[in-house]
């Protein structure tokens, strides 16, 4: 079991482009978490999500922000109209229940850069 | 506002000292977590404690859970370069949310 697959590891997007970042569970990990990383700061919950379904989304900026999770294939989170502020490494995480009592398996991540 | 403060923020010592770091807040956690985090790489579990008061050993890392569940500390014993790295506390507030916060982290060098 490779672990917890993120795709692209770097990725540049120009101001204004679209950024779509994957991530795979692990096997039999159902619960798909995210989190953005800023230079200099802690890591911040993002948004939380079961196949299929959204069940947290309170770290989630309210625009040009969305997380998906299908049924099949990995989970996606989309930034919209990427701005400078948007730059970050961006983390996920899967555990076979909730994170809390089975703790976390993170990605390598996903530094993208805006120019 | 940092809901978990992680100190010290930075600490260099030499290979075979011990040392202690800290996780403190205003607020009850239902859970806390402790990870390692390397540099370009994401952050890996290194044990979660549950109930207040509970002490857990890994080798030659103890962690403490404090008896009101506010406060967590890691100590490494007769530390080893391999120690070196970025040491996160995060925390569960529980009820329905599962998302952690995290301390900004301990930065830990150890040199030979």
């Amino acid at each position: 079991n490779a672990g917890v697959m993120q795709n692209p590891r770097h990725l540049v997007r120009r101001r204004g482009q679209e950024a779509r970042l994957r991530c795979s569970p692990m096997k039999g990990h159902s619960h798909v978490y995210w989190y953005r990383q800023l230079p200099e700061e802690g890591l911040k919950f993002m948004v939380y999500l079961q196949k299929e379904n959204i069940i947290d989304e309170s770290g989630m900026p309210k625009e040009r922000f969305s997380a998906e999770f299908p049924k099949e294939g990995p989970s996606i989170l989309r930034i919209q109209q990427v701005v400078r502020g948007d730059s970050a490494a961006y983390f996920c995480a899967s555990s076979p229940g909730q994170g809390r009592s089975y703790g976390y398996t993170f990605g390598s991540g996903t530094r993208l850069t805006v120019v | 506002t940092q809901l978990l403060e992680q100190s010290p923020q930075f600490l260099s010592i030499q290979e075979g000292e011990n040392l202690t770091v800290y996780c403190n807040s205003s607020s009850v956690f239902s859970s806390l977590q402790w990870y390692r985090q390397e540099p370009g790489e994401g952050p890996v579990l290194l044990v979660t404690v549950v109930t207040g008061g509970e002490v857990k050993k890994l080798k030659r890392l103890t962690f403490q859970f404090g008896d009101a569940r506010k406060d967590s500390s890691l100590h490494i014993t007769a530390a080893q370069t391999g120690d070196t790295g970025l040491y996160l506390c995060a925390g569960s507030l529980g009820g329905g949310a599962d998302g952690l916060t995290f301390g900004k982290g301990t930065h830990l060098i150890i040199q030979p």
